[in-house]
């Protein structure tokens, strides 16, 4: 099976830094990628991991562990506008993609 | 949003009727995608296409059909609508063989409604 698991919803302050963790059955993906999606749009493409190490880029770094099937998406300096749904998505390479439920986060002033 | 335009945006319809959702890009992109969203599920995939006439079924394909005669759209169709297809749906495109990202772009969406 191909499960990605996620917290439901989080909550953090302006300004401050949070983690998300994403946790997958270790058969059957390429790469993990991490999607941003607001409320009542369309899901954005943020990072992709295919090698096990921290990938910066900007305000967000993603993290991939391939042998503990574990991921996480930290997002530093947090802005109001941060706040959304953060979608944990297994690469199956082939040509489809896994997605998790995602995790509601908003960021408070 | 990279060149990708659903169609209709919003639709409400009744149980029984056939309706079709249009799916339109611009990027000459191989792969598209069909997948619904619900709450407490993460996306999933209804069918994909990987070429004019070559289509696939996802994981939810059932009482869905497609169609792709030209690259530039992907038609979706829900042949006898029920009140479980109620759902968001987004329409994606991916270009996998420029690249091994298979990192894929997503429209709009369609907010439609059985009832």
């Amino acid at each position: 099976g191909q499960n990605i698991d996620q917290p439901t919803e989080m909550t953090a302050t302006e300004g401050a830094i949070v983690q998300i963790n994403c946790t997958y059955q270790t058969s059957g993906f390429n790469g993990l990628f991490w999607y941003q999606q607001h409320a009542g749009e369309a899901p954005t493409f943020l990072s992709y991991n295919v090698l096990d190490g921290l990938e910066e880029k900007g305000r967000f770094s993603s993290f991939l562990s391939r042998s503990k099937g574990y991921s996480y998406l930290l997002l530093k300096e947090l802005q109001m506008k941060d706040s959304a749904s953060y979608l944990c998505v297994g690469n199956t390479g082939r040509r489809a993609l896994t997605f998790g439920s995602g995790t509601r986060l908003q960021v408070q002033p | 949003d990279a060149g990708i335009t659903q169609s209709p945006r919003h639709k409400v319809t009744e149980t029984g009727t056939p309706v079709t959702l249009r799916c339109h890009q611009t990027e000459n992109h191989r792969y598209m995608y069909w997948y619904r969203q619900d709450p407490g599920h993460g996306l999933r995939l209804i069918h994909y296409s990987y070429g004019v006439k070559d289509t696939d079924k996802g994981e939810v394909s059932d009482g869905y059909s497609v169609s792709r005669s030209k690259t530039e759209d992907f038609l979706l169709t829900l042949e006898s609508a029920t009140s479980s297809q109620t759902s968001v749906y987004f329409c994606a495109i991916s270009d996998p063989d420029g690249g091994a990202k298979n990192i894929q772009y997503f429209g709009a969406g369609t907010r439609l409604s059985v009832l």
